[in-house]
């Protein structure tokens, strides 16, 4: 079975900071899926990135990328010129390919994000 | 706007009662999944779905029940709530996982 491993139960950051989110993962799958979603106190799960694990370039959404290493099975989060409107519990999660490909996330345990003014 | 849909928001149960919660897309999506959101576990799948007529397990199935007559609709059945039920649940829906899930807005459940 797929794991998701989210080792910093909190973060905080400056406002206009970087910050990066660690996560780790095991899977006997070469080919599969990741995500980041952000839950804000309204409770609201947003996609915030995807990324592909046969693509070898990372995924950038303008101030969100991603640094993903396959072989260590690592899928950080990178948030650049950090805002307010950041703050929220962030999700990585993990999807298979396949049959059931789009019906079973497996998610990590969270990162609680604190945006400082 | 098109979405997953989510009803109730908010509920309280007694012991031993039973309820249903619905969920509900308009994307067309076939694949449809359910989670329950507990402090400092994440999210974890309770059952999904890969169409209309096709249901399997996940991680944590026990105490519920689900059917997918549509492929709109897929609602989660408490059958008997227990204390251990308190959670909130979202459901989700996705065309592949190449494009993410969309999720709804969740229910709180608090059984008493």
């Amino acid at each position: 079975a797929q794991t998701v491993t989210q080792s910093q139960p909190e973060m905080s950051v400056q406002e206009a900071e970087t910050v990066t989110l660690s996560c780790t993962y095991d899977t006997s799958e070469s080919d599969y899926y990741l995500f980041w979603y952000k839950q804000p106190p309204s409770r609201q799960m947003i996609l915030v990135i995807r990324q592909e694990a046969y693509k070898q370039q990372n995924a950038t959404e303008n101030r969100f990328s991603v640094n993903f290493q396959k072989a260590a099975k690592s899928f950080s989060l990178k948030i650049s010129d950090s805002q307010l409107g950041d703050a929220a519990m962030y999700f990585c999660a993990y999807d298979g390919v396949g049959e059931t490909s789009g019906s079973r996330l497996t998610f990590g345990e969270g990162t609680q994000l604190t945006v400082n003014p | 706007n098109a979405g997953v849909t989510q009803t109730p928001k908010f509920q309280v149960l007694k012991t031993g009662q039973s309820m249903t919660l619905q969920c509900a897309q308009d994307m067309n999506h076939e694949y449809m999944s359910w989670y329950r959101q507990d402090p400092g576990m994440g999210l974890r799948l309770i059952h999904y779905s890969v169409g209309a007529g096709i249901t399997d397990q996940g991680e944590v199935p026990n105490g519920y029940n689900v059917s997918r007559s549509t492929t709109e609709d897929f609602p989660l059945r408490l059958l008997s709530a227990a204390p251990s039920q308190t959670s909130v649940y979202f459901c989700a829906s996705s065309r592949d996982a190449a494009y993410g899930y969309t999720f709804g807005s969740g229910t709180r459940l608090t059984v008493v």
